[in-house]
């Protein structure tokens, strides 16, 4: 069971934009940075975000990371079908002492 | 640029050891980060396993770690994971990653940031 909650489900047209959120609490997202991971079907997860919002190199602009209070949302723009995947959110616990990751969100292009 | 590679058996029996290494290349572990180790059963959710650093130091998932041994090997530059005891619900993807974990601005910055390809373990008898 994760401590960090996440819509199952968003979906989109091409070309419109998706948030998904990650929901948790004062002992992960309240006080630690967040990031988020693309997991495409059959493959391994990649690094979208750090540091809340921050992208790796190779990282396209499209993707956006925010954070307020217990809560992070990664946004998607100009929705492209190559963006189906699973995204996942993740931080550090401190009560846990460990990393955690969200409960996973699929993304559809309608 | 970082690479990384499980290897292991596919398939381990209940109640027996689960042993796999993860071979590091373009980056030498020496060179300091953590090392870790993420699972996920088929058709659900990631979960972290433990971690690794360079020196031997090591931090687990308290759900598993009274069954869990993660070592590392800095001059083959790989690491290992042993989990006893089995059953079947550890049948996972089971996965290796460079971990990121910093202390920032009285904040923690935890993450993942290269990744190996996955290597499915059954436990099946």
């Amino acid at each position: 069971q994760s401590v960090l909650t996440q819509p199952p489900s968003v979906s989109a047209a091409p070309g419109q934009k998706v948030t998904i959120s990650c929901s948790g609490s004062s002992s992960n997202i309240g006080n630690n940075y967040v990031c988020w991971y693309q997991q495409l079907p059959g493959t391994a997860p990649k690094l979208l975000i750090y540091e809340n919002n921050k992208r790796p190199s190779g990282i396209p602009d499209r993707f956006s990371g925010s954070k307020s209070g217990t809560s992070a949302t990664l946004g998607i723009t100009g929705l492209q079908t190559g963006d189906e995947a699973d995204y996942y959110c993740g931080t550090w616990d401190s009560s846990l002492r460990g990393n955690v990751f969200g409960t996973g969100t699929k993304v559809t292009v309608l | 640029q970082v690479q990384l590679q499980e290897s292991g058996p596919g398939l381990v029996k209940p109640s027996e050891t689960l042993s796999l290494t993860c071979a590091v290349s373009g980056f030498s572990i020496s060179s300091g980060y953590y090392w870790g180790w993420i699972r996920q059963p088929p058709g659900k959710g990631l979960e972290w396993i433990g971690s690794i650093y360079h020196s031997g130091s090591t931090s687990y998932n308290p759900s598993l770690k009274s069954r869990l041994t993660i070592s590392v090997d800095t001059s083959k530059n790989q690491f290992s994971l042993k989990l006893n005891s089995v059953t079947a619900a550890d049948t996972a993807v089971y996965y290796c990653a460079r971990h990121i974990q910093t202390g920032l601005q009285l904040q923690w910055e935890d993450y993942f940031d290269y990744w190996g390809q996955g290597t499915l373990v059954t436990v099946s008898s």
